[in-house]
Formats: structure tokens, sequence, C-alpha cells
């Protein structure tokens, strides 16, 4: 199977501890999303890269949150320090570059419990 | 900034008859897409159907049909001959082609289809 593929599929994680989840694109796709989506709302857009370039990042991305994609294929989100509010589903979608670009193909998503 | 509204937290149908679902947005842009997706209970977004700003003709895929009028700011999704695989979530996105990286997703319609 060739679709993106998001690691762990589900974190629980005490308050306070960090985490990290892996998110592998389509291989052809330069460009890469990390949403999160609370329950009963819409996923809220984190931060995109093309390659291996970070070009924007939402200020819902606070300063315990950073997103790395370092050779422009995977890329990791990690979480320092947790909090319950963190409690989410991370998803991950893939797309080529290019303006008008049709759809991004997205992950199973992580999702994360902090207790 | 963008914005998406999906008015309807719930709609049922009965199996075999359409459903529309609406969506109306906001955005200052003059170039955007809008999109569909299809959220079952396993979390994965599924993407069903898009329409360009640009495009004269409302997008069709399949039972899958997008309502889009322009000069409302609505793109209605219209689902045909309903199946009992349908019942998910439906989530209207829209992406503005200045700035390809972000969707913007409204929060949702749970759609239910009775036997």
């Amino acid at each position: 199977d060739t679709g993106v593929s998001q690691d762990p599929r589900h974190k629980i994680t005490k308050r306070g501890q960090n985490v990290t989840f892996r998110c592998d694109p389509i291989s052809e796709h330069n460009r890469l999303y990390w949403y999160r989506q609370t329950l009963g709302q819409g996923p809220e857009f984190l931060t995109y890269f093309q390659n291996e370039a970070q070009l924007e990042k939402s200020r819902l991305l606070s300063d315990r949150f950073s997103a790395e994609r370092p050779k422009g294929s995977f890329s990791t989100l990690e979480i320092q320090r947790t909090e319950q509010g963190d409690s989410a589903m991370y998803l991950c979608a893939s797309g080529p570059a290019g303006q008008f670009i049709r759809e991004a193909f997205f992950g199973q998503g992580t999702r994360l419990t902090v207790v | 900034a963008q914005k998406i509204t999906q008015t309807q937290p719930g709609m049922f149908v009965q199996e075999k008859e359409a459903v529309t679902l609406d969506c109306t947005y906001d955005t200052s842009d003059p170039s955007y897409g809008l999109f569909w997706y299809k959220q079952p209970s396993s979390g994965e977004m599924i993407f069903l159907i898009y329409q360009g700003s640009y495009d004269q003709q409302n997008a069709t895929e399949g039972r899958y049909s997008l309502n889009f009028q322009k000069a409302r700011k609505s793109a209605n999704l219209v689902i045909s001959a309903s199946q009992l695989g349908d019942s998910a979530m439906y989530f209207c996105a829209m992406r503005d082609n200045t700035n390809a990286g972000k969707s913007t997703f409204g929060d949702g319609t749970t759609l239910t289809v009775k036997p």
C-alpha cells in the first residue's frame, strides 16, 4: 500500500511527558501537512512542509510543539510537556507540489490521550 | 481569513434516497478550491470531490455531486442513492490557491443512513 501512514495509531501518555509521532507521506509528494482534530470538530491546520522546508505554522503550534521533515521524506511531530488539552487526533496529509493541487491524501491519524 | 460553515450537525436519510449536505464558505481570495471529505468511525479522511473556483460546471464523482453556487458562496454535497456505508462524518473544506499549503475545514455533518 502506498498511502500515507502514521505511527503510532494510538498513544496514551501521562501529563508532562513528551511524545513524538511519525508520518510517512506518499513517496512522490513534496508537500506534507499536519492537522489536529478534537472531538466534534473539523481538522485544524498546524503546519506544512514543502520538501524539507517548513513553510507555514499555525499559531496553534505553541512552543511545546515542533515538527521536522529532515530529508524531505517522513516527518515527525513532537509535543513536549503534554497537557490534557493536547488530547486529540493528529492527522498527517501529503500532496504534490503545484498551485492548483486537487486534494491532499490523509493518513489514518494518531489518537493522543493525555491522562 | 477563510471560514467554512456547516449548519447541519446531523442528518438522516433513508437508504436509496438522495441527501444534500450544506456548506457555505467565506473568502476574499479569487482563486480557491472546495473539497468534501468523508470520515468514517475508523478516523481516516477520504477525499470525495473537488470544485475549483473557476470551474464552470459542477463537479461530479460517481454518486457524489457538488452544487456550487459561487454568488451565494455555497458548495453543497449531494449524495444520490444513499447506501448504509455512507453513514459517516462529512467535512467541507477550502484551500486558498494563493497559499496552497493549508485547508480550512468546517465542523462536519454526521450522516446516518437508515435501512
